[in-house]
């Protein structure tokens, strides 16, 4: 079945840090792959997203790559800023033909410090 | 503003008291979702809609059901709660494309507690 893992946290980190928040996923097929971010006592927001191998997706300094060959899609950003503190969920969606059902990881909590 | 809404944020009630909890899109989408989120486990779908009168369970539909009796409205009903399903809940919404889902926008949440 489809499945996501990603680090556990938390991860606390000084500003201007290189960050970076593993996720990897089991899935049929090829399927979608996102990252979420969750401010505190807010829902979710998308971050970015990534529908095909070997595809990148970015957004506000973070970027992912869908790699297929690892099944990975990792969360990067090269300089922290306190404002990024937030809890980051990685998330697959199934092909369409095994339903539009959306998988989660645990969310890794960040707390950046200035 | 493009939004979904949900209610209420915050309720705490006792064993077996049915309630509902509403939640309402104003983007026209076809896709609506329900996920709780507790601690360690990250988010589980619950249920989710394809469009009017279609809906699926997700990883973790026990104790809960939903209507899709209108495109915008998606309500989550609990029968019978059970202190199980103290948890943060959010509703989901996302447009169709063909058979395929886009990204799902996420309402702020509603926090349960079952005494």
């Amino acid at each position: 079945g489809n499945s996501v893992t990603q680090m556990e946290g938390p991860v606390t980190l000084s500003e201007e840090a290189f960050l970076t928040i593993n996720c990897t996923y089991t899935a049929t097929g090829y399927p979608s792959l996102f990252w979420y971010v969750q401010y505190p006592g807010e829902g979710l927001q998308l971050l970015l997203k990534a529908t095909k191998a070997d595809d990148k997706g970015s957004n506000k300094g973070f970027e992912a790559t869908y790699r297929k060959e690892t099944t990975s899609f990792h969360l990067e950003k090269g300089s922290v800023q306190v404002s990024d503190s937030a809890v980051y969920f990685c998330a697959l969606k199934g092909i369409p033909n095994t339903g539009n059902q959306f998988y989660f990881g645990t969310g890794t909590s960040l707390t950046v410090i200035p | 503003e493009a939004q979904v809404t949900q209610n209420p944020r915050y309720l705490i009630t006792v064993t077996g008291k049915k309630l509902t909890v509403t939640c309402s899109q104003n983007m026209n989408h076809e896709y609506m979702s329900w996920y709780r989120q507790d601690p360690g486990l990250g988010l589980r779908q619950i249920y989710y809609s394809m469009n009017v009168e279609v809906t699926d369970k997700g990883d973790v539909p026990e104790g809960y059901k939903v209507s899709r009796k209108e495109k915008r409205n998606f309500p989550l009903i609990l029968e019978s709660p059970s202190p199980n399903q103290t948890s943060l809940y959010f509703c989901a919404s996302s447009q169709r494309r063909g058979v395929s889902v886009e990204t799902q926008y996420f309402g702020p949440g509603t926090r349960l507690l079952v005494l």
